[in-house]
């Protein structure tokens, strides 16, 4: 059974870098599938971050392109995020993700999520 | 940017049909996909290519994409199903999401 498991600050502080790694298990990074992040304020809807494969291929969302990037451990079987010059507007819960990618994208395995909150 | 327009919400009684619409230029010629998402839950994914079902979503869960709308439609519907629900899709090389449905079930 495929798991992933977000893990990383619950607060970060103004203008800081939000920094998350999912920890895959049951699946192999390398065997396939991209694995992405999407975010969810709180009582909002989905947004997508972005996605990589194992080879480093990266998708990111244009609207945050600019402040994020997202790598691959395939020693370690896990994925990070990385957010730089956070506002109070990027809190929310993130979750990470397995999708394909492409025209028949779709996520068929999510973490719990883990709430940040921009705070000072 | 690509755009998908959902319905805030839509009510419907137990045993009966629900039809939750997802709307975007010449979706038809795109994939659709849907997530189910109950309060303090991951979303689930229930319909994945249009009317795809995953392993373990009940048959009540059916899907359809054609023209500008995609629909998820829950047949019989339970009290259980009450919850958002999230259409997806592929676009210019980002994923986009709808705004959400809450459906409820009174």
């Amino acid at each position: 059974q495929v798991q992933l498991q977000e893990s990383g600050p619950g607060l970060v502080k103004p203008s800081e870098t939000l920094s998350l790694t999912c920890a895959v298990s049951g699946y192999s990074i390398s065997s396939g599938y991209y694995w992405g992040w999407i975010r969810q304020p709180p009582g909002k809807g989905l947004e997508w971050i972005g996605s990589i494969f194992h080879s480093g291929t990266t998708y990111y969302n244009p609207s945050l392109k600019s402040r994020v990037t997202i790598s691959v451990d395939t020693s370690k079987n896990q994925f990070s995020l990385k957010l730089s010059s956070v506002t109070a507007a990027d809190t929310a819960v993130y979750y990470c993700v397995r999708s394909l990618v492409g025209a028949t994208t779709s996520f068929d395995y999510w973490g719990q999520g883990n709430l940040v909150t921009v705070s000072s | 940017s690509y755009e998908l327009t959902q319905p805030p919400s839509v009510s419907v009684s137990p045993g009966q049909t629900a039809s939750i619409t997802c709307s975007g230029d010449r979706l038809g010629d795109k994939y659709a996909s849907w997530y189910q998402q109950k309060p303090g839950q991951s979303p689930v994914v229930v319909i994945h290519q249009d009317d795809k079902r995953p392993s373990g979503i009940p048959e009540r869960f059916s899907g359809s994409n054609s023209g500008n709308t995609a629909t998820l439609t829950i047949s019989g519907t339970q009290a259980m199903d009450e919850a958002d629900y999230y259409c997806q899709a592929w676009d210019s090389s980002t994923v986009v999401f709808g705004g959400g449905t809450k459906l409820t079930v009174l």
